[in-house]
Order: C-alpha cells, then sequence, then structure tokens
C-alpha cells in the first residue's frame, strides 16, 4: 500500500464547475499537506501548502486537511481550461520530504 | 519559474552507459531533493541532500549517486543504465522546514 493514494483520474468536467480532488494517507506521522499541479510532464507547482488540519484557502482554490480520517482535498471553483493538468497531493512529516500519490488528472472543457 | 534549474532537459543515451544530471537549488535554499517520474511509479523520492551533507535516503539504487557541491548545486549519477531507468528526473530545493520548489525535470530516454 502506497503512503498517500490518490484515484488516476481522469476527471472530466466543464468550464465553471466545482472540481473536488481528494487523497488519502497512511503516515500518521505526515503533518504538512501540499498539493501540487504538473502540466504535460513539467516540473511540479506548488499550490497549496498546509500545516496540520484545517481549511486554507487562496483564489479558487481550497485545500482541507482531516488528520482524523487522513483525507486530503482540493475545491477548485469556477473551473477554467488552464486547470487541465495532474494533480498531485503529497504529506510530509519531520523530515519534511514530500512522499507523494500518483496524481489525478483533470480535464476542464470548455 | 520556480528558481531552480536542471540540465539538460533532455538526454538519450545507450544501455550500460553514465550520465550525470545537474541541479542548481534556489537562492538560499540548502536542502535538495531529487526525485524520479515514471509513469508506473509516480514521484518517488531518491535522496536528499543538505547543506554538502546526504541528509535522507529513499528507493534510490546502487547504481545512482548524487552529491551537493559547495556553491549547492547537486548532481546525481547514474551509471550502468537501463532501459528502465528511463523516466523523468527533478530536482527540488527547500529552506528547512519550508515547502519544496520544483525544477522542470530531465528527461532520460535509455535505448
Amino acid at each position: 500500500q502506497k503512503e498517500v493514494e490518490q484515484d488516476p483520474g481522469p476527471l472530466s468536467v466543464p468550464e465553471g464547475a466545482i472540481v473536488s480532488l481528494n487523497c488519502t494517507y497512511s503516515n500518521s506521522a505526515f503533518q504538512y499537506f501540499m498539493w501540487y499541479r504538473q502540466y504535460s510532464r513539467k516540473g511540479p507547482e506548488l499550490l497549496m501548502y498546509t500545516y496540520s488540519s484545517g481549511n486554507k484557502e487562496d483564489g479558487r482554490f481550497t485545500a482541507q486537511v482531516d488528520k482524523s480520517s487522513k483525507y486530503i482535498s482540493l475545491f477548485i471553483r469556477d473551473s477554467q481550461p488552464s486547470d487541465s493538468a495532474t494533480y498531485l497531493c503529497a504529506g510530509s512529516g519531520g523530515s519534511y520530504i514530500p512522499t507523494f500519490g500518483r496524481g489525478t488528472s483533470l480535464i476542464v472543457h470548455p | 519559474d520556480s528558481g531552480v534549474t536542471q540540465t539538460p532537459k533532455h538526454l538519450i543515451t545507450a544501455t550500460g552507459q553514465r550520465v550525470t544530471l545537474r541541479c542548481s537549488p534556489r537562492s538560499g535554499d540548502l536542502s535538495v531533493y531529487w526525485y524520479q517520474q515514471s509513469l508506473d511509479q509516480g514521484l518517488q523520492f531518491l535522496i536528499q541532500y543538505y547543506n554538502g551533507e546526504e541528509r535522507a535516503k529513499g528507493n534510490i539504487l546502487e547504481r545512482f549517486s548524487a552529491q551537493q557541491f559547495p556553491d549547492l548545486h547537486s548532481e546525481l549519477n547514474l551509471s550502468s543504465l537501463e532501459l528502465g531507468d528511463s523516466a523523468l528526473y527533478f530536482c527540488a530545493s527547500s529552506v528547512p522546514g519550508e515547502r519544496a520548489f520544483f525544477g522542470q525535470g530531465t528527461r532520460l530516454t535509455v535505448v
């Protein structure tokens, strides 16, 4: 079992939809949680970085962490075709080394 | 632009050969991480260096090695290459305890 699990998708939504991306993790030592966006095998780009449980909002993006259920979510409001990419979630503990899920492919069609 | 620079962008080499991938971290970042990304395995952590010293090892093969130099740039050396080593290799850097920023990667093709 991988430490971070993600549904690979693809997830296809119409432009303007609210997108919900989810991960589960198994390592109880994780305290930091990240979402990265990766376009067609380019370098992962950091979107959200959160510590412990709770919500964090940045523009159209909201990250949620529920440590009690080991569940991580990313919500994208008013999705745009330019949001089409692979979204990687990651967790890290005291070492600060991100452990990644395999990513979810998102397609936003006009 | 993340500020992390990787060279070369693409590399094609034959089985059995040795290659060196280079990474320049963001200014001020002391930690450098190397990751391998293949289609079937996702992003796999290989190794971390902090201020010139090896800090942590992940799923790095014995044929692979890395180092970080006094100017903080890092090199990943891959030897006795096999077809299965074809992948994207990413470098990331961070200030200790903070978020990691990734370079654009080196695409290695072993033929």
